[in-house]
């Protein structure tokens, strides 16, 4: 019964590389969601990701930014060429879908740095 | 702009004192939850409200729901240290959509 499991917990990168973040839903959970989190501040909204599927990029900056949800295997948030304004905390979510009440399942997050 | 707004954003109390925390929108909601985010972790489902009027109790924390589903209050009595961290207030649209967070810390 493991929950959302995001990997790494945290990664450093220099300006113009490359971060790769994975998020593992809940087994059984078919949606996923991407938040950022700046310090002391709420979440904000990235995207959204059924099974093979974007269902709502919104959030997502228009470039640079990119996410996937493959039918077997992790989600992926891929940011390319990251710039300073990149370093935060970023939140993968999971939920059974279907119901806008049921609640969300957080993983612990990856805290990027872009140095 | 913020579509659900948290007040106060900061406070900070000693223990065994009252507090409540606000959210408000001028959107309704067909529901509203609560969550708790301590440092260095993700945010942790406390409640679901959703019918109008709507009062949970989860122990010294009671939630409510706004008859007109656009606000919901948090109550928490004789606060503890270990109440402190992050409350956020989300509604769905599709998605969740978070206030900003009302960090609380109390004193011992």
């Amino acid at each position: 019964n493991a929950g959302v499991m995001q990997n790494p917990r945290h990664l450093v990168r220099r300006r113009g590389q490359e971060a790769r973040l994975r998020c593992s839903p809940v087994k059984g959970h078919s949606h996923v969601y991407w938040y950022r989190q700046l310090p002391e501040e709420g979440l904000k909204f990235m995207v959204y990701l059924q099974k093979e599927n974007i269902i709502d990029e919104s959030g997502m900056p228009k470039e640079r930014f990119s996410a996937e949800f493959p039918k077997e295997g992790p989600s992926i948030l891929r940011i390319q060429q990251v710039v300073r304004g990149d370093s935060a905390a970023y939140f993968c979510a999971s939920s059974q879908g279907g119901r806008e009440d049921y609640g969300y399942t957080f993983g612990s997050g990856t805290r990027l740095t872009v140095v | 702009t913020q579509l659900l707004e948290q007040s106060p954003q900061f406070l900070s109390i000693q223990e065994g004192e009252n507090l409540t925390v606000y959210c408000n929108s001028s959107s309704v909601f067909s529901s509203l939850q609560w969550y708790r985010q301590e440092p260095g972790e993700g945010p942790v489902l406390l409640v679901t409200v959703v019918t109008g009027g709507e009062v949970k109790k989860l122990k010294r924390l009671t939630f409510q729901f706004g008859d007109a589903r656009k606000d919901s209050s948090l109550h928490i009595t004789a606060a503890q240290p270990g109440d402190t961290g992050l409350y956020l207030c989300a509604g769905t649209r599709g998605k969740l959509i978070f206030g900003q967070g009302t960090t609380l810390q109390v004193k011992p």
